[in-house]
């Protein structure tokens, strides 16, 4: 079934910039699309982006477009996220989840990510 | 985008009784593309049901899910007490891929 790790997460001042690095093992990431969902403190779900397998294609949701970026490194089987002009809103837990078809099929535990000065 | 309204927000309900949980989108959902997912306090979301009503690996047949369009359903059986929880809907038919708000079922 497999295992998707995340990292990245931290305190950061607004304004700044994190990269959240996602990485699978035991299956091939790229066989699959991929997404970040995030959850702020006592909050609901929430769909941030999403890749497609070959990482040609790319999905935001408006409230990150123009500020996030995702990506995926084949030869590392590792889903990125990076984060820039980063705002308190932003401040949540971000899961690396595993797309069958599309929706979530298996999520990593999870890195959180505070923006705070 | 379309918006998902889950009702109720809270059900409260006792092991063994069945729980019926709404899902309904501001607008169709192309190929009922609905997927539900089961969240327990300090653990990651567990894909629970897709394409409206297919069951996903594992999950037991207590789950089900139907509905079309724009009004789906998540049914449980007969709650067992590892089902308290919140349970979330996501169309996954358009992008963005939005998340209803969440009903939590309590005992």
């Amino acid at each position: 079934e497999g295992q998707l790790l995340e990292s990245g997460g931290g305190l950061v001042q607004p304004g700044g910039s994190l990269r959240l690095s996602c990485a699978a093992s035991g299956f091939t990431f790229s066989n699959n699309g991929a997404s970040w969902v995030r959850q702020a403190p006592g909050r609901g779900l929430e769909w941030v982006a999403g890749i497609s397998e070959s990482g040609d294609r790319t999905y935001y949701a408006d409230s990150v477009k123009g500020r996030f970026t995702i990506s995926r490194d084949s030869s590392k089987n590792t889903l990125y996220l990076q984060m820039n002009i980063l705002r308190g809103d932003d401040t949540a837990r971000y899961y690396c989840t595993k797309d069958q078809g599309w929706e979530s099929s298996h999520w990593g535990q999870g890195t959180v990510v505070t923006v705070s000065s | 985008e379309i918006v998902l309204t889950q009702s109720p927000g809270t059900l409260s309900l006792s092991p063994g009784e069945r729980a019926i949980l709404s899902c309904r989108a501001s607008q169709n959902v192309g190929n009922n593309y609905v997927a539900w997912y089961q969240q327990k306090p300090g653990q990651a979301p567990r894909l629970l049901i897709y394409d409206a009503s297919t069951r996903a690996t594992g999950i037991p047949d207590r789950f089900s899910g139907s509905g079309s369009g724009i009004d789906f359903t998540l049914t449980i059986s007969r709650l067992e007490p590892d089902d308290f929880a919140v349970y979330y809907c996501q169309q996954c038919a358009y992008s963005p891929r939005t998340f209803g708000q969440g009903t939590r079922v309590e005992i």
